[in-house]
């Protein structure tokens, strides 16, 4: 199976900040990563799907980017409503797998 | 518009059979495009890939649950079944179907938690 290793497990940012999160596969996975955000007490909503493609109405202040084995998750300037679990999981191979999870939080 | 909506028993005992139901509108689970994935959630914790069901009726489940795991779908009631055996206390969690059209889950529903306990 391929295990997806997300960091850091939780961060604190200011309003406004730029956020950056890591997704490590174990084996290379081409660009099979998409990206989810789980706010409280929700169900997780899909934000970025083949590495790096944005799904229709998400804001242009996410953003994600890699390929192979290592990949980013960006919010360009961090807004409260941001506040969230986020999620990497690889397609490249089944079973599908996730990350375990970036809380971020408000400074 | 796409919904999904999971359906099945707020409390089992250990050793029951957990079966839950996610029925889908908006979408054709005949579609080649699309499959419908379960994912659970146990408390503070993080999401955890179940099983998926492709539209040619072939299925994939997670390594560890493998033995346990069932999935199933009645296109004509536009209904995806799961049903996991022995159920223990640390299958407590929320349950998710989420559809899968072509790579990602894209439409997930609202959950059901799921408590085993005697």
């Amino acid at each position: 199976d391929v295990q997806m290793t997300q960091s850091p497990s939780s961060l604190s940012a200011s309003v406004g900040d730029r956020v950056t999160i890591t997704c490590q596969a174990s084996q290379g996975i081409s660009n099979s990563l998409n990206w989810y955000q789980q706010k409280p007490g929700e169900a997780p909503n899909l934000l970025i799907y083949g590495a790096s493609n944005l799904k229709t109405g998400v804001p242009s202040r996410f953003r994600g980017s890699g390929s192979g084995t290592d990949f980013t998750f960006t919010i360009s300037s961090l807004q409260p409503e941001d506040i969230a679990t986020y999620y990497c999981q690889q397609f490249d191979d089944l079973p599908l797998t996730f990350g375990g999870g970036t809380k971020v939080e408000i400074k | 518009q796409v919904t999904l909506k999971e359906s099945g028993p707020v409390l089992v005992k250990p050793t029951e059979t957990l079966t839950l139901t996610c029925t889908v509108s908006g979408f054709s689970l005949s579609n080649a495009r699309m499959g419908v994935s379960w994912i659970r959630q146990p408390p503070g914790k993080a999401l955890e890939w179940l099983a998926h069901i492709f539209s040619n009726d072939e299925k994939s489940y997670t390594t560890s649950l493998k033995s346990r795991l069932t999935i199933s779908k009645d296109t004509s009631k536009s209904q995806v079944v799961l049903t996991m055996i022995n159920m223990d206390p640390v299958d407590t969690a929320t349950y998710y179907c989420a559809r899968n059209y072509l790579v990602a889950m894209d439409v997930w529903g609202q959950g059901t938690t799921v408590t085993v306990s005697s």
